[in-house]
């Protein structure tokens, strides 16, 4: 299957920094990426849709100003948690959408802490 | 907002049994995935189904879409140790839409 990569694959920074995860598709070009945030225990949820070149979707309740993506190539976008608190520790994964396919890969997800 | 249920929530088998989970909705679907997360990693996909009644398999995992378009099922046979993990099943209502529907996942736990 197609692979996605996502670095750091663990991140530890303290409380009011921010943080970049990056999402790549490695071997197909993505022209949606997806990201989501996974609390222990539960499912997926979708925070935003990334389209190549264009602003990203935000769903219900997820802060634009706090969690800033940036898809600028239709191999890579990224998600920058901007002065992040303890609350926003979680396990984030990002997700691409092969073109011309319904089928959507997964990276392998970034945990990050806040201090 | 649209809704997976998946079944059951978990499960304690014993090595080598074969296993069945579902997801159902109240919605119609046009595309069903079949994903399995490991701790600490991302979901990786396991089978793709695309048109109603559509029977696939891969190893030891089949899954099927079911014919009414609201409903499919993953069936794992001869469980062995590694199959331990977190099932999730995910569909697309639209054809083309962007986002994926999740179902709220099936842990498999295995007794050797």
């Amino acid at each position: 299957g197609a692979v996605v990569s996502q670095h750091p694959s663990r991140v530890i920074c303290k409380s009011g920094t921010s943080v970049k995860i990056e999402c790549r598709s490695l071997d197909f070009q993505a022209t949606t990426m997806f990201w989501y945030r996974q609390f222990p225990k539960q499912s997926l949820m979708l925070m935003a849709t990334s389209n190549e070149g264009s602003k990203a979707t935000y769903e219900q309740g997820v802060e634009k100003d706090k969690f800033l993506i940036n898809h600028a190539s239709l191999t890579l976008s990224t998600l920058t948690v901007t002065s992040a608190h303890p609350e926003d520790s979680s396990f984030y994964i990002c997700s691409a959408r092969i073109r011309v396919k319904e089928t959507q890969y997964f990276g392998p997800g970034t945990r990050l802490l806040v201090l | 907002g649209q809704q997976l249920n998946q079944s059951p929530q978990s499960m304690f088998i014993q090595e080598g049994e074969d296993v069945s989970m579902n997801c159902t909705s109240s919605s119609i679907f046009n595309t069903w995935l079949w994903y399995k997360q490991d701790p600490g990693e991302g979901p990786v996909l396991l089978i793709a189904l695309y048109k109603a009644g559509e029977l696939t398999s891969n190893g030891r995992l089949t899954a099927q879409f079911g014919i009414t378009r609201k409903d499919s099922f993953l069936n794992i046979s001869a469980s062995i140790p590694s199959d331990v993990g977190i099932y999730f099943c995910a569909g697309r209502i639209i054809q083309g839409a962007q986002k994926l529907v999740f179902g709220q996942g099936t842990r498999l736990t295995i007794n050797p």
